[in-house]
């Protein structure tokens, strides 16, 4: 079945230093993939996607590029702020069987200092 | 709109008691779920909708009821409270389309089981 490994936490920088989280995935077909940011006492919300290979879904200073060749979408910020403190979600949606239900990793708490 | 709803925000249960979380939805969609969210174990998917009428069992269903009587509501009755059941539950809802759905959170009900 479909699945989604992320690195473990907690990721913990100093303000202005290069944030890197891995994701890695195994699903068939070509899913779409996303990553969700929980902030502090809130929900989910959705941070970027991408829906097909060599895609970079970018947003807030945030990226991630989706690799069929090493199935991967690994998040990436040049220069994180203590705003950025967060848990982070790698999720896919599957490409076949119809269903619509995303597969979330177990999520990657950051933390950033000033 | 305001998006996906949740009641209560936090309760407080003995076991063996029963309650049900609420969460509505404004935005017509068609699929609802709703996930728990325990630490070092990230979301984990209990029950889902795919509209009106058809429900289905998520990865940890068990303890768990939940109807779909109207697109705009997906209550979830917990039967016999147990200690196991506290959690962090969140709904979610998302409108399918290849590629372009994105799964929108409500902000959380805090269940403490004593």
């Amino acid at each position: 079945g479909d699945s989604v490994t992320q690195m473990e936490g907690p990721v913990t920088l100093s303000e202005e230093a290069f944030l890197t989280i891995n994701c890695t995935y195994t699903a068939t077909g070509y899913p779409s993939l996303f990553w969700y940011v929980q902030y502090p006492g809130e929900g989910l919300q959705l941070l970027l996607k991408a829906t097909k290979a060599d895609d970079k879904g970018s947003n807030k200073g945030f990226e991630a590029t989706y690799r069929k060749e090493t199935t991967s979408f690994h998040l990436e910020k040049g220069s994180v702020q203590v705003s950025d403190s967060a848990v982070y979600f790698c999720a896919l949606r599957s490409a076949s069987g119809g269903s619509y239900i995303p597969t979330f990793g177990r999520g990657t708490s950051l933390i950033v200092h000033p | 709109n305001a998006g996906v709803t949740q009641t209560p925000k936090f309760q407080v249960l003995k076991t063996g008691q029963s309650m049900t979380l609420q969460c509505a939805q404004d935005m017509n969609h068609e699929y609802m779920s709703w996930y728990r969210q325990d630490p070092g174990m990230g979301l984990r998917l209990i029950h889902y909708s795919v509209g009106a009428g058809i429900t289905d069992q998520g990865e940890v269903p068990n303890g768990y009821n939940v109807s779909r009587s109207t697109t705009e509501d997906f209550p979830l009755r917990l039967l016999s409270a147990a200690p196991s059941q506290t959690s962090v539950y969140f709904c979610a809802s998302s409108s399918p389309g290849r590629g372009l759905e994105t799964q929108y959170f409500g902000p959380g009900t805090r269940l403490l089981v004593l």
